[in-house]
């Protein structure tokens, strides 16, 4: 099981980023995925989730309505879309997958990808 | 949401001693407590789920237990590489983390 993030950057405050995570060694039409960030020295925040089928996404309240989680079953690709990005939201984030038996016990995570909003 | 409390924030010890960490939740969360080791620059890794099962892999000095509102993880006989920072997180409803409890050198 492997998790890869893409995307993360550079962006000013009101702008946009838009992470990928590949997974490999299992698919995302089988298992819940989340992402979780932790701002530098800080702890951990989840943020998002998604179902298997894509139906059904949750969202954190700081992000809910700016942040959009996505997946292609078919390339095993899941994405994270941030618009209106504010300075608090600088932070390395984590695609993270959900066990089996529990969506929310976070199982396996990727590497991180740092997302700086900064003018 | 349900708030996770943890304790201590930190604390120091040396190879061979046993450390306690605490984690309380808001409310009830019945066993879905999930325990994490967290390394500089790294990603946390999963250790322990369903407030006591050890992860495959990761050694029988690790070991979780409580239900309800209060869990507790202990390592005993801690060696250089248990040197860390340990995060709780419910799973009964969206994610909840405690804040951390880092383990360092004395």
């Amino acid at each position: 099981v492997q998790l890869v993030e893409s995307g993360g950057g550079l962006a000013p405050p009101g702008g946009s980023l838009r992470l990928s995570c590949a997974v490999f060694g299992f698919t995302l039409e089988t298992f819940e995925m989340n992402w979780v960030r932790q701002a530098s020295g800080k702890g951990l925040e989840w943020i998002s989730h998604i179902t298997p089928s894509g139906a059904t996404v949750k969202y954190a309240d700081s992000v809910r309505g700016r942040f959009t989680v996505s997946k292609d079953n078919a390339k095993n690709i899941l994405s994270l879309e941030m618009n209106d990005l504010r300075v608090e939201d600088s932070a390395h984030y984590f695609c993270v997958r959900g066990s089996a038996r529990d969506g929310y016990n976070l199982d396996y995570w990727g590497q991180g990808a740092l997302v700086t909003v900064s003018s | 949401d349900i708030q996770m409390t943890q304790s201590p924030a930190s604390l120091s010890a040396s190879v061979g001693d046993t450390v306690t960490i605490s984690c309380r939740a808001s409310r009830s969360i019945g066993n879905y407590l999930n325990w994490f080791q967290q390394k500089p620059g790294k990603a946390p890794t999963l250790l322990i789920y369903v407030a006591s099962t050890l992860i495959r892999g990761v050694p029988s000095r690790f070991s979780g237990s409580g239900s309800g509102t209060d869990f507790t993880l202990t390592i005993n006989n801690l060696q250089p590489e248990d040197f860390a920072t340990y995060f709780c997180q419910q799973s009964y409803s969206t994610p909840t983390f405690g804040v951390g409890t880092t383990v360092d050198i004395k």
